[in-house]
C-alpha cells in the first residue's frame, strides 16, 4: 500500500512552458485534491475531486487545470508557467471525513 | 480573508515543557477542525482532530481543546519531545465531507 505518490520530486521549469504534476493514490478514496504551499502562506487549495468525473475550483485555481478520468488519478496540469507558479505542491487523498492522506510533494521552480 | 488564523509563526519550548500552539477561525460554519504535522521535504500528516460536538479530544502526549464561543482550538503537547519539533497546521471544515481550510501555520521547536 503506497499511499499517495507524487511525480516528479523536483521540477525547474522556464517561463511559459507547460507540465503535469502527477498524483496517484491506492486506497480507493474519493476525495483528491491539490495544495500549494507558500512560505508564510500556509497550504491553499488550488482544486479538488469528489470522485471520478467531477472536479471543482479551489481557493487559488487560476493557471491550474485537473482531470480526474479514474478514482486513483489525479494529475494537475500548468498550462503556462509563470514565475508566482513556483511553490511547492502536495497531492492529499481521503474517503468518507475529513482525515486527508497527503503525498510528499513536488518542489517546482519556474524561472 | 484569512478564516483560519495561527497568528504565532513560531514557538520554542524546552523539552518535557508543554507546548501550546494556537488558531482562531472566523467562520462560524465551521464545525470540523484538524491538526497536522509537517516535517521539512515531507507531506503533512495527520495528527488529531475534534468535532464541534466536543470541547475536547485526547491522544497520547496530544490534546485538542475547542471553545466555540471564543472560536478558538488549541493543541497542547506533553511532554513536548525533540520528536516533535515541525510545523503544525491547524485546519477548519463546514462538515465532515467538505474542502478543508488550512492556516498558515506554527514552526514548534523543542529544545534538548
Amino acid at each position: 500500500n503506497a499511499g499517495v505518490t507524487q511525480t516528479p520530486k523536483f521540477q525547474v521549469l522556464k517561463t511559459g512552458q507547460s507540465m503535469t504534476l502527477q498524483c496517484a493514490q491506492d486506497m480507493n478514496h474519493e476525495y483528491m485534491s491539490w495544495y500549494r504551499q507558500d512560505p508564510g502562506m500556509g497550504l491553499r487549495l488550488i482544486h479538488y475531486s469528489v470522485g471520478a468525473g467531477i472536479t471543482d475550483q479551489g481557493e487559488v485555481p487560476n493557471g491550474y487545470n485537473v482531470s480526474r478520468s479514474t478514482t486513483e488519478d489525479f494529475p494537475l496540469r500548468l498550462l503556462s508557467a509563470a514565475p508566482s507558479q513556483t511553490s511547492v505542491y502536495f497531492c492529499a487523498s481521503r474517503s468518507t471525513g475529513l482525515k486527508q492522506y497527503f503525498g510528499p510533494g513536488t518542489r517546482l521552480t519556474v524561472t | 480573508d484569512q478564516q483560519v488564523k495561527q497568528n504565532s509563526p513560531s514557538l520554542s519550548v524546552q523539552e518535557g515543557r508543554i507546548s501550546i500552539l494556537n488558531c482562531d477561525y472566523t467562520n462560524s460554519m465551521f464545525d470540523y477542525f484538524l491538526w497536522y504535522k509537517k516535517y521539512p521535504a515531507e507531506g503533512p500528516t495527520f495528527l488529531i482532530s475534534i468535532s464541534s460536538i466536543k470541547d475536547k479530544n485526547e491522544d497520547g502526549r496530544f490534546t485538542v481543546f475547542l471553545n466555540k464561543s471564543a472560536k478558538h482550538l488549541s493543541l497542547h503537547i506533553v511532554p513536548s519531545q525533540p520528536g516533535d519539533s515541525a510545523v503544525y497546521f491547524c485546519a477548519a471544515s463546514a462538515g465532515a465531507n467538505s474542502k478543508l481550510t488550512f492556516g498558515k501555520g506554527i514552526t514548534l521547536s523543542v529544545r534538548p
